[in-house]
């Protein structure tokens, strides 16, 4: 049981937008540490869209972005399109010298 | 072009070992460390634990310490993950990914399909 919390399903319709939570449950964290996601289509690797809690590597859509507010973050796609549908995932340091995924959100376009 | 590259899918018996190999090309191993991640079938992430290439240096993950070995072989720009005393719930994808003690890895292997069985 992961100590980071996404909800197991969303969805939308094209040109939406939508956002995907991630919040740490262990007890009095205020704050994370460097929040990352990564979108995972089937059968192929996780790829990085945001790190830091809100940048994006390069080459990432601008359609993505990345905050954080005490112990949860967000990621919110804008203008959804089909090529969306994919799992994310969000990570985070847990410790110090480890680090913990979330149990990742299927997101489905409509 | 920056790429790693894992090796192929293994099948093996309970209680047996596993070692799955990435090969890093365009871009020196050595420089950002190495992090192996899990993916158990039909579920989420896992962080197996990372190696610091220039150094050597390891952490592990809780759940895999005393079973999981990470090593590098910096004239071949390759990492290897041993994985021991092999269940049936070690059946999963492996993935290695570039990055060591970061939580932003921005460059994947395409992943190796491990299946235990009895």
């Amino acid at each position: 049981q992961s100590v980071l919390t996404q909800p197991a399903s969303v969805s939308g319709s094209p040109g939406q937008s939508i956002t995907l939570s991630c919040i740490d449950m262990r007890s009095g964290v205020s704050a994370y540490s460097s929040v990352s996601w990564y979108q995972q289509h089937p059968g192929k690797a996780p790829q990085l869209i945001i790190y830091d809690a809100t940048i994006r590597p390069p080459g990432v859509s601008h359609r993505f972005s990345g905050s954080q507010s005490g112990n949860a973050a967000s990621l919110t796609i804008s203008g959804l399109q089909a090529e969306d549908e994919a799992d994310y995932f969000c990570s985070s340091f847990v410790g110090g010298d480890t680090v913990m995924f979330g149990g990742g959100t299927k997101l489905t376009v409509l | 072009q920056h790429q790693l590259v894992q090796s192929g899918t293994e099948v093996k018996k309970t209680g047996a070992s596993v070692k799955v190999s990435c090969k890093a090309s365009g871009y020196t191993l050595s420089d950002l460390g190495i992090t192996w991640v899990r993916q158990d079938p039909g579920h989420g992430l896992v962080w197996m634990g990372w190696i610091g290439a220039h150094n050597g240096d390891t952490d592990y993950a809780q759940n895999f310490q005393g079973r999981v070995t990470l090593t590098t072989d910096i004239f071949r720009n390759v990492a290897y993950m041993e994985l021991t005393s092999l269940r049936s719930d070690d059946t999963a994808v492996y993935f290695c990914a570039r990055g060591w003690r970061v939580n932003n890895f921005d460059l994947w292997g395409q992943g190796t399909r491990v299946t235990v069985s009895s």
